[in-house]
This record gives C-alpha cells, sequence and structure tokens, in this order.
C-alpha cells in the first residue's frame, strides 16, 4: 500500500517551454502533497506544500509564479515548470500524506520516483 | 528552528563488516524521526521510523536505529553490509504538531560506498 507515482519519469525541453510533471497517490487519498528538488549529490529541499482545494504555501524562495502546483483532488497534484529555464534542470520528487485520516500514517510522507527534467 | 546534521558525507566500508550512519537533530520536543535510502536516479524508499515507544527501531533490509533522547541523536546501524546496500542515505525529522499539514527536514545525505 501508499504507493506515489510520478509521470513522466523523465523530460528533455527546451528553454523557454514549460513542462507539467504529475503526482498520483495510487491508493490512499492524499490530503496533503509536497514537492521537493533536488540537486545533483545534494538533499531534498521543499519547495511547497498543497493541501487538497487549496493554494499551495511555498517555502521561502521559490517562485510561485515560475512553480505553479494544482491539488484538484485527493489522489493528483501536478507541478508545472513556466517557461523553463536550463537553471531548472533537476530531480524533482514529490510526496504524498494521508494525514490524520490514517493514525498509524500520521505525519509520514511517502515519496515517488522522481522526475528527471533537463532544459536545453 | 528544526534541522538535521549528518555529519558524514561519504563512507566507504567492506562488505560483510557492520555499519553506523549518525544522526543528529535539532528540535523542541520529540521529533518523528526517519531514515531513506535513495538509489541513483531513484525515488525515496523508507528503512525505519521513530514515533515514540521503544527506543531501538526495526526496519528493512537488516537496519536498525536506536533513537537517544540525551543525545539527540538517531544513529542507523546495519550489522552487516550488502553490496547492494551501497546508496544514499538521508535522516530527517518531522515536525509533531495536531493538523493535517506536516514538514520533514532532511540532512545533506551520507554517500555509502560499499568495497568487496
Amino acid at each position: 500500500g501508499a504507493v506515489v507515482s510520478q509521470h513522466p519519469s523523465w523530460v528533455i525541453c527546451k528553454s523557454g517551454t514549460s513542462v507539467k510533471i504529475e503526482c498520483r497517490s495510487l491508493d490512499f487519498q492524499a490530503t496533503t502533497m509536497f514537492w521537493y528538488r533536488q540537486f545533483p549529490k545534494q538533499s531534498l529541499m521543499l519547495m511547497a506544500t498543497s493541501n487538497e482545494g487549496s493554494k499551495a504555501t511555498y517555502e521561502q524562495g521559490v517562485e510561485k509564479d515560475k512553480f505553479l502546483i494544482n491539488h484538484a483532488s485527493l489522489t493528483l497534484s501536478t507541478l508545472t515548470v513556466t517557461s523553463a529555464h536550463p537553471e531548472d534542470s533537476s530531480f524533482y520528487i514529490c510526496s504524498a500524506s494521508p494525514g490524520l485520516a490514517v493514525r498509524r500514517s500520521y505525519n509520514e510522507q511517502f515519496f515517488g520516483p522522481g522526475t528527471r527534467l533537463t532544459v536545453l | 528552528a528544526q534541522s538535521v546534521t549528518q555529519p558524514d558525507i561519504h563512507i566507504t566500508v567492506s562488505e560483510g563488516a557492520s555499519l553506523e550512519l549518525r544522526c543528529n537533530y535539532s528540535y523542541g520536543a520529540t521529533p518523528y524521526l526517519f531514515w531513506y535510502v535513495q538509489s541513483p536516479g531513484q525515488g525515496l524508499q523508507l528503512l525505519l521510523k521513530y514515533f515514540s515507544g521503544d527506543t531501538l527501531v526495526q526496519g528493512i533490509k537488516g537496519f536498525e536505529a536506536e533513537f537517544k533522547r540525551s543525545q539527540s541523536s538517531f544513529n542507523l546501524r546495519k550489522p552487516s553490509v550488502h553490496w547492494s546496500d551501497a546508496a544514499e542515505y538521508f535522516c530527517a525529522v518531522g515536525a509533531r504538531y495536531g493538523g493535517a499539514t506536516n514538514k520533514l527536514i532532511f540532512g545533506t545525505g551520507t554517500l555509502l560506498a560499499v568495497q568487496p
């Protein structure tokens, strides 16, 4: 149980284009989803937290107009990198949390496999 | 502020040797603590977690970790390392409060190499 998928697993795009990454919780309802960014050989940095039906909360320094997050349902969140540039190239990982509805998983996040974005 | 420190950036051990990866945290209350493993180009897999109760927790793949409140530590151990254990290991602390939203703060990771 508690499987999270991401699509696509990798994407290459031209500078100036927008890219959408999907994060799905396959067998549970995710009240909260998180988006992380990971640079090569570095740790995960939280970009934003999204609750279903609400606006995402962005971490300090993350441009909300650059990284658009939508959490329209309890099983799907999307991250859109708008007008991508080479410096946006990174590994993007999402996670999903069922929240208090499932006590044994309280405060636990389940991670997707990640999406490798390369902007040329 | 919450923080997690993994003092060892890179560790090399011989296959069959024991392993201990260090993790220290800073948090005002009893935290939720996690160890994750990441293989190259992959997402994170949960090895084990501590929420409360017994301070020695058992995880998958033969790993264990011990929560020591007095030392603010949550070190990961394995008695005999296998070549397939070579990966990046992340310690994380989660905020403990009543609410649907929670955050994980990750350490910088320890890259484990296993020599034959």
